[in-house]
């Protein structure tokens, strides 16, 4: 079975401090990943995805995440927090065998106080 | 450059009324088309996705149907609301591509079902 898991409903940092939204997947197949970041009454907004390559990714608005095979995971990264990245964040992974077809996971709130 | 758009914003619907939420995509051919709902504000789930015209494929069974009666237009509709269609329903694209998938989503649009 294919899935995401996100393990942390909520993620509490201070502004100016690194963050982290970890995610893990199950695919069959070589992973494409992304991230998404929500605000609120918002679609989803695409901030990065891993095809291949480079381990690390670089996003839009200064994230980052890094992919690990052996771990299964894609966290996402962020090195100086903003009060402004408070939203809701989304990992998602596209099906090994149906390329049309892409499983979210439930979502991380991320909270960054001033 | 591409835009989505979906209407209304918002609806408030009674319980066994119809439902019809339309998406549109401009400044892209013959994308994917996919309708979520996310339930209180979290997780996504997916209900349909349309690789071209009149190619529907429905990933729960549910009170809802999906149509695609132009390459770039997505509609949802029910003959009868239940409360539990309650929800905000996100229309997204991609394009059809093995390296390219990531989504974009439209603004979304909240159903309330009284």
């Amino acid at each position: 079975a294919q899935s995401v898991a996100q393990p942390e409903d909520q993620v509490n940092v201070a502004e100016g401090n690194p963050l982290t939204v970890k995610c893990t997947y199950s695919v069959s197949g070589n992973p494409y990943l992304f991230w998404y970041v929500q605000y609120p009454n918002r679609g989803l907004q695409f901030l990065l995805k891993y095809i291949t390559g480079d381990n690390l990714v670089k996003g839009s608005y200064g994230f980052e995440a890094e992919f690990n095979k052996s771990q299964t995971s894609f966290h996402l990264k962020k090195p100086s927090a903003l009060v402004s990245d408070s939203a809701l964040y989304f990992c998602a992974v596209r099906d090994g065998y149906n390329f049309n077809k892409f499983y979210f996971g439930s979502g991380t709130k991320l909270n960054v106080k001033p | 450059s591409q835009t989505i758009h979906q209407w209304p914003a918002t609806l408030v619907q009674p319980v066994g009324s119809p439902l019809s939420l339309e998406c549109t995509v401009e400044g892209t051919s013959n994308p994917n088309l996919y309708w979520y709902r996310q339930a209180a504000g979290r997780g996504l789930q997916l209900l349909f996705y349309s690789v071209g015209i009149g190619q529907i494929s429905s990933e729960v069974p549910q009170n809802l149907s999906a149509s695609r009666p132009q390459d770039r237009q997505f509609i949802l509709s029910s003959k009868k609301l239940l409360l539990s269609d309650s929800g905000f329903y996100l229309c997204a694209w991609s394009v059809f591509s093995r390296q390219y998938n990531e989504q974009f989503f439209g603004p979304g649009t909240r159903l309330t079902v009284l």
